[in-house]
């Protein structure tokens, strides 16, 4: 049982150079999620997806898009990467809204 | 969306239960709370939710107030591995398929032997 894989799980990308971040789900859940977590800090929301085919803006979703691809998938990518996205990115997905959301181990992007 | 406040740190003697506060004050009726965990820098882990009765599982039990306006996550009895920043959160959801899930800062559960 698999659940939440993410790829790559570390990244070094210089200033400007873009990237996708791809996440996997062997759940069947309907919801997916993509976070941030800066040092000593919480969570935070960049975009969600309710269901295949929506997408939708979280807390933080500036210089970010993302793809739902299918019910498994769900990407991340950075057209022009900034330092200030350095970051631990962490990948969810739940069946829906009143279940548990089951996490990624995360990707560790640095971007110099 | 409903805010959390919780306290930054707490710590917890081993085998000593671990009661970790939660305000969230401006809580609406059809929201509920849930608990998340996160060891160590590793993906956050669901422990427990609830909407307005006391939830109990294998991990933990969660206290709901009558007012519904805070609530207490209760490990009965902590173990070292139990050492984790600890989130509460206020799940928003909406008439259509929105689903958001908004973390805070959490509070850090340190238990000491």
């Amino acid at each position: 049982n698999a659940g939440v894989t993410q790829t790559p799980k570390f990244q070094v990308l210089k200033t400007g150079q873009s990237m996708t971040l791809q996440c996997a789900q062997d759940m069947n859940h309907n919801s997916m999620y993509w976070y941030r977590q800066d040092p000593g800090m919480g969570l935070r929301l960049i975009y969600y997806s309710a269901s295949e085919g929506t997408t939708d803006k979280g807390e933080v979703p500036n210089g970010y898009n993302v793809s739902r691809l299918n019910k498994r998938e769900f990407s991340l990518r950075l057209e022009s990467a900034a330092p200030s996205q350095t970051s631990v990115y962490f990948c969810a997905s739940s069946e829906d809204r009143y279940t548990e959301a089951f996490f990624g181990q995360g990707t560790r992007l640095t971007v110099v | 969306d409903a805010k959390t406040t919780q306290p930054p740190s707490m710590d917890c003697a081993e085998g000593r239960a671990a009661n970790l506060p939660c305000n969230h004050s401006t809580i609406s009726g059809n929201e509920y709370v849930y608990w998340y965990r996160q060891i160590h820098s590793q993906g956050p882990q669901y422990i427990i939710h609830g909407l307005k009765n006391n939830e109990t599982n294998e991990m933990a039990s969660l206290i709901i107030t009558e007012d519904r306006k805070s609530s207490t996550l209760i490990l009965p009895h902590a173990t070292l591995r139990d050492t984790a920043v600890y989130y509460c959160i206020v799940r928003a959801f909406y008439g259509g398929a929105t689903n958001k899930l908004i973390f805070g800062t959490g509070t850090l559960l340190a238990v000491q032997p």
